[in-house]
């Protein structure tokens, strides 16, 4: 079965480190999404991306990330100066189309470690 | 604010027990409704969902949601212990046709008990 993989799975970092994580979507995906949830806390939406650039995003998603599809598979997002509160687990995320909650697809995430 | 309120458990159940769970939601415009399962320390996967009002079941799971009082239900018959896991609730609007932004419950750690 078609999956999202995700790498790191885990990473430590220091604060004002910048981090990429990077995600590989499902192949024949066109929307791709990146979600973060906070340990003990709700799986929050961060950005959606099409035709290579930002559809939305939430107000969490400020001037320290940015995404990118630098080639015809992965899926980056860069945190640029991490903060003790970027700790979380990311997850990424592809659809085929932007209709119906139904068809998004989760990766097993990437737990960012800010110290 | 928009948002998706759920039990929050933890919910402990002998095998073979019927499971409830339940979720609230204060926005009107949401008109999908999903269930994810997840494990610990990984990836929410999609369970079940329904678009707007209704039943949707699916072997052992059903999902019930009654959008005049704005209660979203996902019900597991015969529960076994590889159903011990978070289950989380999510909506969606249909803005715009695109309703890939998903507002997700805090979750239910569920535990099935052999």
């Amino acid at each position: 079965e078609p999956e999202v993989t995700q790498t790191p799975s885990h990473q430590v970092t220091q604060m004002g480190q910048e981090v990429i994580l990077r995600c590989v979507p499902i192949s024949n995906h066109l929307y791709f999404y990146w979600y973060r949830q906070i340990l003990g806390q709700k799986v929050e939406f961060l950005v959606s991306f099409y035709n290579n650039e930002i559809s939305e995003k939430s107000e969490i998603f400020d001037d320290q990330f940015s995404v990118e599809r630098p080639d015809g598979s992965n899926f980056t997002l860069k945190i640029r100066s991490t903060k003790l509160e970027d700790s979380a687990m990311y997850f990424c995320a592809s659809s085929q189309t932007n209709r119906g909650g139904n068809t998004i697809y989760f990766g097993e995430g990437s737990w960012l470690t800010v110290v | 604010q928009k948002e998706v309120e759920q039990d929050p458990g933890p919910l402990s159940v002998p095998e073979g027990a019927i499971v409830s769970l339940n979720c609230t939601y204060s926005n009107s415009a949401f008109q999908y409704f999903m269930w994810y399962r997840q494990y610990s320390r990984k990836g929410p996967e999609l369970l079940m969902y329904t678009y707007s009002s209704g039943n949707k079941e699916d072997g052992r799971f059903t999902a019930q949601v009654d959008k005049s009082s704005k209660y979203i239900s996902l019900f597991i018959r015969d529960s076994q212990p590889s159903d011990s896991a978070t289950y989380l609730c999510a909506s969606t609007e249909n803005s715009g046709g695109s309703n890939y932004k998903l507002t997700f419950g805090k979750g239910t750690l569920l535990t099935v008990n052999p």
